[in-house]
């Protein structure tokens, strides 16, 4: 399977400060990314899929204008949480596909917002 | 909306002990995969089961599907204390978008040596 990286792998900042989460498809041209947000002992909850040099389409009830997501390329796409608050502090993961059924996940980025 | 249910939560077994998961769903669907999730990890697929297949191997797992009870079972064999972890079922979404996927809330295994 697919080899996906992810930038930082745990990241702590200021309340009204933005971050930036790197996703990479180290050794696949993902044509599709999928961005998730994870809180302690609960499942996956998808927050957009990221086409390579469209918009992203983001699911009900998450904000775009807070979660910027950019997919620029084939291999790279970012997840931007701007003015994060302490409520955004979660389990960042994001995934590959070519089209296919199977995801590959990258290591997930936790973030801390004091 | 999370489509996938699973039980138990949370499930404590001795090494060597078989562990089973189950994964129930609402919509029709084509296929149905597991994935596994160390903690504070991404996930790793472990395998996918096709709706024309009822049954699947892969080394020590075991998955069934029953499409007509829209269920599915993940069957670990002869546990040992490396696959603590969380287990997650993952279904298409129903619109079929893409490779979206709904996941269920999790089987939380853990197996003491």
């Amino acid at each position: 399977g697919a080899v996906v990286s992810q930038h930082p792998s745990w990241v702590i900042c200021k309340s009204g400060t933005s971050v930036k989460i790197e996703c990479r498809s180290l050794d696949f041209q993902a044509t599709t990314m999928f961005w998730y947000r994870q809180f302690p002992k609960q499942s996956l909850m998808l927050m957009a899929t990221s086409n390579e040099g469209s918009k992203a389409t983001y699911e009900q009830g998450v904000e775009k204008d807070k979660f910027l997501i950019n997919h620029a390329s084939l291999t790279l796409s970012t997840l931007t949480v701007t003015s994060a608050h302490p409520e955004d502090s979660s389990f960042y993961i994001c995934s590959v596909t070519s089209g296919q059924e199977t995801q590959y996940f990258g290591p997930g980025t936790r973030l801390l917002v004091l | 909306s999370q489509q996938g249910e699973e039980d138990p939560q949370a499930l404590s077994i001795q090494e060597g002990e078989n562990a089973t998961m189950n994964c129930s769903y609402k919509t029709s669907i084509n296929n149905l995969q597991w994935y596994r999730q160390n903690s504070g990890r991404g996930l790793v697929h472990l395998i996918l089961i096709r709706s024309n297949e009822r049954e699947k191997h892969s080394g020590r797992l075991r998955v069934t599907l029953d499409t007509s009870k829209k269920s599915s079972s993940l069957l670990i064999t002869a546990s040992r204390a490396a696959d603590t972890a969380s287990y997650f079922c993952a279904t298409p979404s129903a619109m079929g978008q893409g490779g979206k996927l709904i996941f269920g809330q999790g089987t939380e295994l853990s197996v003491k040596p």
